[in-house]
């Protein structure tokens, strides 16, 4: 079974600082996601990486940035994290470069901007 | 028109009933199709994973595709409470170049 493991399940930060999400597959897939996840808006992507060093931004990227340096993590970064940015943040992986396989997600961090 | 719509809900239905959970979509590129469950302060599970057409049948579950009308269903029979989730339907083109999510519909199966 694909295990994809996020280092927090709920996390508590104040507003300004710099706040690190952390994922980590154990399957040795290329690609990998961060969504969060808000009611009423469901799932949106952030950013994602399709292998190590490699990233692409996805449908809301302003205020994050992201950190591939080994093909089993993906980091999600708050440069300077603000209350609009409390939410549930998903990690997930997929097997293949360019890829119609599902994706396999974590449980997930639920972060509070205070 | 957004991408991929699917009924919020809630939907409430009592134990042993068969549950239809659908979704539609306006993107004809979209080949795969998947249907996750999630629980309560969990991330989304993978339960049903089809390409193209017709149906799927895993269990008391059962994944249908019909392209033509651009809608996808999920049946669960026999319906348990633990059976409650969120339900979010998924859809990808041949190479996973565009990967949307539904946004989901909650379900309570009640004793």
């Amino acid at each position: 079974d694909v295990k994809v493991t996020q280092s927090s399940r709920y996390l508590v930060k104040r507003t300004g600082e710099k706040v690190f999400l952390e994922c980590v597959q154990d399957m040795d897939h290329e690609n990998m996601f961060w969504y969060r996840q808000d009611p009423g808006l469901g799932l949106r992507l952030i950013y994602f990486s399709y292998d190590v060093k490699m990233k692409e931004k996805g449908d809301i990227p302003e205020g994050y940035s992201v950190s591939r340096e080994k093909k089993e993590r993906f980091s999600l970064i708050l440069e300077s994290a603000s209350t609009n940015q409390t939410s549930m943040y998903l990690c997930a992986s997929r097997s293949g470069f360019s890829s119609n396989q599902p994706q396999h997600f974590g449980d997930g961090t639920r972060l509070s901007i205070l | 028109q957004k991408e991929v719509e699917q009924d919020p809900g809630p939907l409430s239905v009592p134990e042993g009933a068969i549950v239809s959970l659908n979704c539609t979509y306006s993107n004809s590129a979209f080949q795969y199709f998947m249907w996750y469950r999630q629980y309560s302060r969990k991330g989304p599970e993978l339960l049903m994973y089809t390409y193209s057409s017709g149906n799927k049948e895993d269990g008391r579950f059962t994944a249908q595709v019909d392209k033509s009308s651009k809608y996808i269903s999920l049946f669960i029979r026999d319906s348990q409470p633990s059976d409650s989730a969120t339900y979010l339907c998924a859809m990808s083109d041949n190479y996973g170049q565009n990967f949307v999510f539904g946004p989901g519909t909650r379900l309570s199966v009640l004793p």
